[in-house]
């Protein structure tokens, strides 16, 4: 079965740094995705940033970039030029695949904290 | 805004109780999922719906019930509550059942009393 670790439950970081949220994976499917969400108090899931395995690119959007490192099973979220906007809890998840339908596998999320 | 609506935005009920979820995915969407975030559980795949056919079921209650309409909205019923149903519920959709997205509604926030 496919499995996301994230092993910081919280971080706490001055505005404007970057910050990189760490998580790794296990799966045995040579084709997966990575996918990040950004979940901020009010409770929406805020989709971010999707990798998937066969990309030869780190994906980017805006602010945020994942770093894949697939030989490492990692999937690390880096936010460049951080925001007090960006407090949140952070979630990353692998798309499982079993014949023809999909369904995500998060971890247990990280929480972040930007300090004024 | 992701697109998806789901209502109500928050739902308090008492143990024993029936209530329903519904879901409207993004425009052109087929593809729903519903998912379950608890404090002790984390968020837990439920079960997924494409055009109006259950594709994929995870760790959903045999109290718990979907299904998808022709408009391709979706309902979820849970039945018999109980204490421990009290989480949020979150609706999601995209427009394949395998997509490289899925974007999701605001949450249904669910407290059984």
């Amino acid at each position: 079965a496919q499995k996301i670790t994230q092993t910081q439950p919280g971080m706490f970081v001055q505005e404007k740094e970057a910050v990189t949220l760490d998580c790794t994976y296990d799966t045995s499917d040579p084709s997966y995705g990575l996918f990040w969400y950004k979940q901020p108090s009010s409770g929406e899931m805020i989709f971010l940033i999707y990798q998937g395995s066969y990309d030869q690119q780190n994906a980017t959007e805006g602010r945020y970039s994942l770093n894949f490192q697939k030989a490492r099973k990692s999937a690390n979220l880096v936010i460049s030029a951080s925001q007090l906007g960006d407090s949140a809890m952070y979630f990353c998840a692998m798309r499982e695949i079993r014949e023809g339908a999909q369904k995500l596998v998060f971890g247990q999320g990280t929480r972040l904290t930007i300090n004024p | 805004d992701s697109g998806v609506t789901q209502t109500p935005k928050h739902l308090i009920t008492a143990t024993g109780q029936r209530v329903t979820l519904r879901c409207s995915p993004r425009s052109g969407d087929l593809s729903v999922y519903w998912y379950q975030q608890s404090l002790d559980q984390g968020l837990q795949f439920l079960i997924q719906y494409y055009n109006g056919e259950e594709r994929a079921k995870g760790n959903i209650l045999e109290r718990f019930s979907a299904q998808q309409f022709p408009d391709l909205h979706s309902e979820l019923n849970l039945s018999s509550l109980e204490l421990g149903d009290s989480a949020l519920y979150f609706c999601a959709s995209s427009k394949r059942p395998a997509n490289t997205e899925a974007f999701f509604g605001q949450g249904t926030r669910l407290t059984v009393v």
